[in-house]
């Protein structure tokens, strides 16, 4: 049973407007997550992170919302640019890490 | 963060062989992580590499089928043995630099293997 979902496979956003990224977790003992950016034939790099104890981190352009009463985390782009076009997977656990299945975002110019 | 080497890149296997794929961290690391990636999945946790002890395998994952070492804290290697069609996979190498809990992974460019 997958521990970590991102219910959207795809998402299309202009350049310039923001991306929301979203993941759900249904392990209420996760207390760290991630969210990397993957682009084909290389392996994933990690963007940004929150532990359990915080309900926002920002990094420049990305910022990352957790809210642990609905088991549900978010990745805000903003402004998004086309470099960005890639796949975006979260991750979540405690030590070791669960991934979801992944958003292909396309970022138009 | 750490860098992060995986040998072979790639490789094309015969059903019933067995190929062994090499991790090497440029430095010293806490924790080491073996993944796969099936065409159109997600990243899957096979294994946690101890140094010194038989690694901690997920659900679904056995030693006989990927056997793990980990000598030492930069090299670690998994073999997927007994190769069928459905382990052409990426395998992905990942590291964890920090002690803490709150220390992110990092990952190699992993090993995209295609078994006939």
């Amino acid at each position: 049973d997958q521990q970590v979902k991102q219910n959207s496979p795809s998402l299309s956003v202009q350049e310039g407007r923001i991306s929301i990224l979203n993941c759900d977790y249904t392990n209420s003992m996760f207390d760290y997550f991630l969210w990397y950016k993957k682009y084909p034939a290389e392996g994933p790099t990690f963007l940004i992170s929150i532990s359990s104890i915080k309900d926002k981190n920002e990094d420049g352009r990305f910022t990352v919302f957790l809210n642990k009463s609905a088991k549900h985390l978010s990745l805000h782009i903003v402004p998004s640019q086309p470099g960005d076009s890639a796949v975006y997977f979260c991750a979540a656990g405690v030590n070791k890490f669960y991934f979801g299945s992944g958003t292909k975002l396309n970022v138009k110019p | 963060s750490a860098v992060i080497s995986q040998k072979p890149s790639r490789d094309i296997c015969q059903r019933g062989t067995s190929l062994t794929i090499q991790c090497q961290v440029d430095s010293q690391v806490t924790m080491m992580f073996w993944y796969r990636q099936q065409p159109g999945q997600s990243l899957t946790l096979i294994a946690t590499a101890n140094q010194g002890s038989e690694a901690t395998y997920e659900s679904g994952f056995v030693i006989d089928k990927f056997p793990i070492s980990r000598p030492n804290l930069t090299f670690s290697t998994l073999t997927v043995s007994n190769m069928s069609p459905e382990d052409s996979s990426i395998y992905l190498c990942s590291v964890k630099t920090g002690s803490s809990y709150n220390s992110p992974l990092h990952f190699g460019n992993g090993t995209r293997l295609t078994v006939t």
